[in-house]
């Protein structure tokens, strides 16, 4: 089955660290891939995409994602963490479902950066 | 502010009610999308609308129905409600060609939806 997923539940990272937060796919064809934040009572923010083209991308708030087509993997990931960062992030995968396309997403990981 | 409209914030009902989440699209989108978030289960896809139809559908139960007006707005409708129903319910929005030029989706800032 198609789908995108997220190992871990949580991740702890001190604040001025380096994060990372994982994601792997499974989809057929060249795949679609996002990467949400969502804040406590807030809806999902969109943070970057991978579509085609190179493998590292960059997003907001100094995030990027590294593409990895063998692995098949799109880990998000940041050099220095900030307290501010601690949400819960979701990857996203675009699936095709009859003739349309939506957004399928993990799980969510917890991100908490401590000072 | 993301554009995407949802009433109400919060919710409090009782169980075999039935509720009715309104959602109204960023400007311009065409496409509307129902996503439920609970803790067990994650974010769900629900059910998708586009331009008044129905487009795909996903973990969406028989209970729950949901429809898109011309003015483009939507509302999903809880019925026979139970506690497991309890969760966050998320709309969001996209035009065309989002999913493959632009931002996927915009979101709403949810529903919380609370079965007693």
């Amino acid at each position: 089955a198609q789908s995108v997923a997220q190992p871990e539940d949580q991740v702890n990272v001190a604040e001025g660290n380096p994060l990372t937060v994982k994601c792997t796919y499974s989809v057929s064809g060249n795949p679609y891939l996002f990467w949400y934040v969502q804040y406590p009572n807030r809806g999902l923010q969109f943070l970057l995409k991978y579509i085609t083209g190179d493998n590292l991308v960059k997003g907001s708030y100094g995030f990027e994602a590294e593409f990895n087509k063998s692995q098949t993997s799109f880990h998000l990931k940041k050099p220095s963490a900030l307290v501010s960062d601690s949400a819960l992030y979701f990857c996203a995968v675009r699936l095709m479902n009859s003739g349309y396309s939506t957004l399928t997403f993990g799980k969510g990981t917890m991100l908490l950066v401590s000072p | 502010d993301s554009g995407v409209t949802q009433t109400p914030k919060h919710l409090i009902t009782a169980t075999g009610q039935r509720v009715t989440l309104r959602c109204s699209p960023r400007s311009g989108d065409l496409s509307v999308y129902w996503y439920q978030q609970s803790l067990d289960q994650g974010l769900q896809f629900l059910i998708q609308y586009y331009n008044g139809e129905e487009r795909a559908k996903g973990n969406i139960l028989e209970r729950f129905s949901a429809q898109q007006f011309p003015d483009l707005h939507s509302e999903l409708n809880l019925s026979s409600l139970e506690l497991g129903d309890s969760a966050l319910y998320f709309c969001a929005s996209s035009a065309p060609r989002d999913l493959s030029s632009n931002y996927g989706y915009t979101f709403g800032s949810g529903t919380r939806l609370t079965v007693v």
